[in-house]
């Protein structure tokens, strides 16, 4: 079985800031893992995915994560936020073999002006 | 594509009545999944099918929810009876079957509120 836990359910940062979101995972088996975003009264979608490689993996709207397997964790980040930035955001990973996606309880990022 | 549709956006009922949430994929995809999101809880799988069978509903909460997918284009979720601590956000996603790694497509979802 997976687990998901983001460590913050709220980040509050301010515009033109740094940010990370933290997600660490636990699984017996290999994982793919996901940074979903979700806006208001939107669905969820894709920022990026780790398949394998490289552990440093690009998303849209300037967003990277770094896999570390020792750590089981999949950190989140951006150098520089934006307002439109806020939003909800997702981690998830999927089993080797396995078709069910388990999600994170969710980070919600505001971003202050 | 038009992406994931889901109707009704919104719904507002009365305890016991009968709630049918609705769902077309993405045309190809041939995985479809049920959530359910609400804040005590977060985003929790119902169910999802594969090639219009389902696959595995174990995390439907009772038999109050039935699922169904008739065709490939099309799937609902019913609720009968609905109960007030049913008020959610229910979201249909779909995906293509080429691995395990394929992105889910989420549809907008449909906010339901059971009097």
């Amino acid at each position: 079985a997976q687990s998901v836990t983001q460590l913050d359910s709220q980040v509050p940062v301010f515009e033109e800031a740094p940010v990370e979101l933290r997600c660490n995972y636990s699984s017996s088996v290999s994982v793919y893992l996901f940074w979903y975003v979700q806006y208001p009264n939107q669905g969820l979608q894709l920022l990026l995915k780790y398949l394998s490689g490289s552990t440093l993996v690009k998303g849209i709207n300037g967003f990277e994560a770094e896999f570390n397997k020792s750590q089981t964790s999949f950190h989140l980040r951006k150098p520089s936020v934006h307002i439109s930035d806020t939003a909800e955001y997702f981690c998830a990973v999927t089993s080797f073999g396995g078709f069910k996606t388990i999600f994170g309880a969710g980070t919600r990022l505001f971003v202050k002006a | 594509d038009a992406g994931v549709i889901q109707s009704p956006r919104h719904e507002v009922t009365e305890m016991g009545q009968e709630v049918t949430l609705r769902c077309k994929p993405i045309s190809g995809h041939d995985y479809l999944f049920w959530y359910r999101q609400t804040m005590m809880r977060g985003l929790e799988l119902l169910i999802y099918f594969n090639n219009n069978v389902p696959i595995d509903d174990s995390g439907m909460p009772e038999d109050r929810f039935s699922a169904k997918m008739p065709n490939a284009s099309f799937s609902t979720l019913k609720i009968q009876p609905s109960e007030p601590r049913d008020s959610a956000v229910y979201f249909c996603a779909s995906r293509e079957n080429r691995g395990e790694a394929e992105t889910q497509y989420f549809g907008p979802g449909t906010r339901l509120l059971v009097l």
